[in-house]
């Protein structure tokens, strides 16, 4: 298994420009979440999908969008660019979600995004 | 917003030293708490969960005080291999709500 695969790996954006970051697992988890991760601020939780075809904003969602596009897969998108957005962004998911008492988040392995 | 705060040290110790991590977190409907390990540039990694009764796992503890609203973490006979972030993370357990991560507590040993 290889668990939560992110790609890309860096990305340098200019101010404008939109991209989307690629997330899936193979785990079989209903649910999966987005954070972005700043030096000084711990990890902050952008988006969730609790389930195949649910998305729910968490902290920060301002200048993101998501697509839960099937049971494996959930992309973030940044339409526009800003340099705010440079950060770590990290891809989770879990067997049944936040509600879900004691069980593990497992996350992929980062997407470091440089916007100019 | 200090939902969740640790002190973010650095704590540098010798290899064979005990250290000892401490988390405080202010929601006290929070119900599931946890320890991550985040190595440098690498994503986080459950270490573990941390019950009421306290729980051990090796040369790691977790105590809870929900009383005092304050977590640990205890490393005995620290390794060089525990160098590396350690996270504090506290979830309320309520639908739409998310796990809230501290900005971590960084250890160095050193041998």
């Amino acid at each position: 298994n290889a668990g939560v695969t992110q790609t890309p790996k860096f990305q340098v954006l200019k101010t404008g420009q939109s991209m989307t970051l690629q997330c899936a697992q193979d785990m079989n988890h209903n649910s999966m979440y987005w954070y972005r991760q700043d030096p000084g601020m711990g990890l902050r939780l952008i988006y969730y999908s609790a389930s195949e075809g649910t998305t729910d904003k968490g902290e920060v969602p301002n200048g993101y969008n998501v697509s839960r596009l099937n049971k494996r897969e959930f992309s973030l998108r940044l339409e526009s660019a800003a340099p705010s957005q440079t950060s770590v962004y990290f891809c989770a998911s879990s067997e049944f979600g936040l509600a879900g008492g004691r069980e593990t988040q497992y996350f992929g392995p980062g997407t470091r995004l440089l916007v100019l | 917003r200090k939902e969740v705060e640790q002190d973010p040290g650095p704590f540098n110790v010798p290899e064979g030293a005990t250290v000892a991590f401490n988390c405080t977190y202010s929601n006290s409907a929070s119900q599931s708490f946890f320890w991550y390990r985040q190595d440098c540039r690498k994503e986080p990694k459950l270490l573990m969960s941390v019950y009421s009764s306290g729980n051990e796992d090796g040369r790691f503890t977790a105590q809870l005080n929900r009383a005092s609203q304050y977590i640990s973490l205890l490393i005995r006979d620290s390794k060089l291999s525990d160098s590396a972030t350690y996270l504090c993370v506290v979830n309320t357990n309520q639908a739409g709500t998310a796990l809230i991560f501290g900005k971590g507590t960084t250890l160095s040993v050193s041998s």
